[in-house]
């Protein structure tokens, strides 16, 4: 069965603290997304990547940046962590291949950071 | 205007009913749709895509309509354990895949 695996379900961290969001695919997917989703506003990109090392922006990059070493792995850094960056954050991969029939994403069972 | 918009419900209805939800995009080179499923603090999982000619998933039905630029989900013989938020989804123009998000219709099927 394939996977996208979140490192934490649930997380409590300070304000201003560096948080790291890691998250792990094993289905040799090209491409590796980070979403927040928040009630009443939808899923909302923040950052992307097509690649090994590249990283796109996304709505709403602004207090994030992000990491791609391995093609399995795209990890997610608040870089001071704040309040409003409280959010359920879900990572997602697909493969290139655009479009196809069967397109679509698979999605991490998500992240709840709570920033306090 | 968001690029993607549901009307949000809930959508209450007994089991046994035919549901219908629409959706509507804004950008008109928009490639490729379809409908997720969200269940309750679960993730989306991919419900079915949603072809020009329109596409039939046993009780699930979608329709696309370019001219209107707007999707819809219809649903047959509502269960219960159909109840969750039903994401629309579009792909832009872009190649890189990027999928834009509705803010998700939500349905309760009450017995």
């Amino acid at each position: 069965d394939v996977k996208v695996t979140q490192s934490s379900r649930y997380l409590v961290k300070r304000t201003g603290e560096k948080v790291f969001l890691e998250c792990v695919q094993d289905m040799d997917h090209e491409n590796m997304f980070w979403y927040r989703q928040d009630p009443g506003l939808g899923l909302r990109l923040i950052y992307f990547s097509y690649d090994v090392k590249m990283k796109e922006k996304g709505d709403i990059p602004e207090g994030y940046s992000v990491s791609r070493e391995k093609k399995e792995r795209f990890s997610l850094i608040l870089e001071s962590a704040s309040t409003n960056q409280t959010s359920m954050y879900l990572c997602a991969s697909s493969s290139t291949g655009y479009p196809s029939t069967n397109y679509g994403y698979t999605f991490g069972s998500g992240t709840r950071l709570t920033v306090v | 205007r968001k690029e993607v918009e549901q009307d949000p419900g809930p959508f209450n209805v007994p089991e046994g009913a035919t549901v219908a939800f629409n959706c509507t995009y804004s950008n008109s080179a928009s490639q490729s749709f379809f409908w997720y499923r969200q269940d309750c603090r679960k993730e989306p999982k991919l419900l079915m895509s949603v072809y020009s000619s329109g596409n039939e998933d046993g009780r699930f039905t979608a329709q696309l309509n370019r001219a209107s630029q707007y999707i819809s989900l219809l649903i047959r013989d509502s269960k219960l354990s159909d109840s969750a938020t039903y994401l629309c989804v579009v792909i832009g123009s872009s190649n890189t895949g990027k999928l834009i998000f509705g803010q998700g219709t939500t349905l309760q099927v009450k017995p």
